[in-house]
């Protein structure tokens, strides 16, 4: 079946530095991809779309120079959180959307980053 | 806009009770529904889903059937295990919104032996 990787699973920084996560479609082609933001016992939230060839297209309060999101082919969609702070630190999702006929898709989701920053 | 409630948790079950986690929905088109579950740790599985009205998704014992006269998607399950301790998330998506998904707020479950 599809399968969407994430990496890394989880990742450790220095507050004030980057922090790049990646999200690849393995066995399907992916124009659309989302980035949700989970914080401990808590929902995911919607951060962005990320639109292959085109800029991604932020929800609201999310900050896009810091979340910068950069598609740069149909199987890869990459997250830069810029200048992390403690308050970044969080669980990280990714999801790609396959379609399965008209106008039904399926979200396939990656198995996350938990980002620390210290 | 489109919106997901669910039942808040956490629920605690000893095994091989019956389990009901109840889920409400709003949505301005015809979303698909979903149910996912996140194991600790780990990132979500997709557990279910139905595509339309009175589609009813299943797998591995779990079941929930598309409500539109009650905008509800509850998922239940005869005799849960200690297995089942998760976290569970109902979901919608729909082509109105670029097929986004929304997500309720989750409900863990305890299952104790």
């Amino acid at each position: 079946g599809a399968v969407v990787s994430q990496h890394p699973s989880r990742v450790i920084c220095k507050s004030g530095t980057s922090v790049k996560i990646e999200c690849r479609s393995l066995d399907f082609q992916a124009t659309t991809m989302f980035w949700y933001r989970q914080f401990p016992k808590q929902s995911l939230m919607l951060m962005a779309t990320s639109n292959e060839g085109s800029k991604a297209t932020y929800e609201q309060g999310v900050e896009k120079d810091k979340f910068l999101i950069n598609h740069a082919s149909l199987t890869l969609s990459t997250l830069t959180v810029t200048s992390a702070h403690p308050e970044d630190s969080s669980f990280y999702i990714c999801s790609a959307h396959r379609s399965t006929g008209g106008m039904n898709t399926e979200a396939f989701f990656g198995q996350g980053t938990r980002l620390t920053v210290v | 806009g489109n919106s997901v409630t669910q039942m808040e948790g956490p629920v605690t079950l000893s095994e091989e009770a019956f389990l009901t986690i109840n889920c409400t929905y709003t949505a301005t088109g015809y979303p698909s529904l979903f149910w996912y579950v996140q194991y600790p740790g780990e990132g979500l599985q997709l557990l279910l889903k139905a595509t339309k009205a009175d589609d009813k998704g299943s797998n591995k014992g779990f079941e929930a059937t598309y409500r539109k006269e009650t905008t509800s998607f509850h998922l239940e399950k005869g005799s849960v295990q200690v297995s089942d301790s998760a976290v569970y998330f109902c979901a919608l998506s729909d082509n109105t919104g670029g097929f986004k998904t929304i997500f309720g707020a989750g409900t863990r479950l305890f299952v104790k032996a």
